[in-house]
């Protein structure tokens, strides 16, 4: 079965400008989880989508944002690019409810490049 | 939350040796998965191991979940292992989903 799709791969953007990423999990699993990863912080909790409600929040600004739709694709947006927000993005998917149970699987990431 | 630790941070080997990787955590989980990051970016999920221990062909992993550590087991490594193996966990006191990473081992295995 396809594994977790994010696009686009590769992102460059300008400062003050607005960026929209795109998260399809695994056929069948509801969970949508969110990371950011950046040399100087590893990999960091964005949020995390289970049913097209947000369940968690990591310690992001509000001009990180995102949803999931009733497919369970996510998207995250980033309002007001700033040049600390080049990173790879990446997407986790899991089973259901019981997600802890059975694991996360992560897509390729999208990386982003503010200039 | 949960601090995770992962040693070594570097790790250099000739190709078939062996190596262990630890990580430690410091409070009770109910999920820990041990990844490879490809040099692409991709986190490929090599164990889901909240305790116990499991084996993959030359990899196998061993939670001891009591004492708050696990360990991955690399045998006659190859140089296709190289890359960032990371550790991470989910905090037991929540059903919600979040993982919590250790910064990585870096593993570099020349011919």
């Amino acid at each position: 079965k396809a594994g977790v799709t994010q696009t686009p791969r590769y992102l460059i953007k300008t400062r003050g400008q607005q960026v929209t990423l795109s998260c399809s999990p695994i056929s069948g699993h509801r969970s949508v989880s969110w990371y950011q990863q950046t040399p100087g912080q590893g990999l960091q909790f964005l949020f995390e989508y289970f049913s097209e409600t947000q369940r968690n929040k990591g310690n992001f600004p509000g001009r990180f944002s995102g949803r999931q739709f009733s497919n369970s694709r996510s998207e995250m947006n980033v309002s007001t690019l700033e040049l600390g927000d080049s990173a790879l993005y990446l997407c986790a998917s899991s089973l259901g409810e019981y997600r802890e149970r059975y694991g996360y699987t992560f897509g390729s990431g999208t990386r982003l490049t503010v200039v | 939350g949960i601090q995770v630790e992962q040693s070594p941070p570097d790790l250099i080997l000739q190709e078939g040796a062996n190596s262990t990787l630890r990580c430690n955590f410091s409070d009770s989980v109910n999920n820990l998965q041990w990844f490879h990051q490809n040099p692409w970016g991709q986190l490929i999920n090599l164990f889901y191991i909240p305790s116990g221990t499991k084996q993959n062909g030359r990899l196998s992993a061993t939670t001891v979940a009591t004492e708050r550590y696990s360990l991955l087991y690399i045998s006659s490594s190859q140089t296709t292992d190289s890359g960032v193996y990371f550790c991470a966990v989910s905090d037991r006191g929540s059903t919600l989903g979040r993982l919590y990473f250790g910064r990585g081992t870096q593993l570099t295995v020349w011919p």
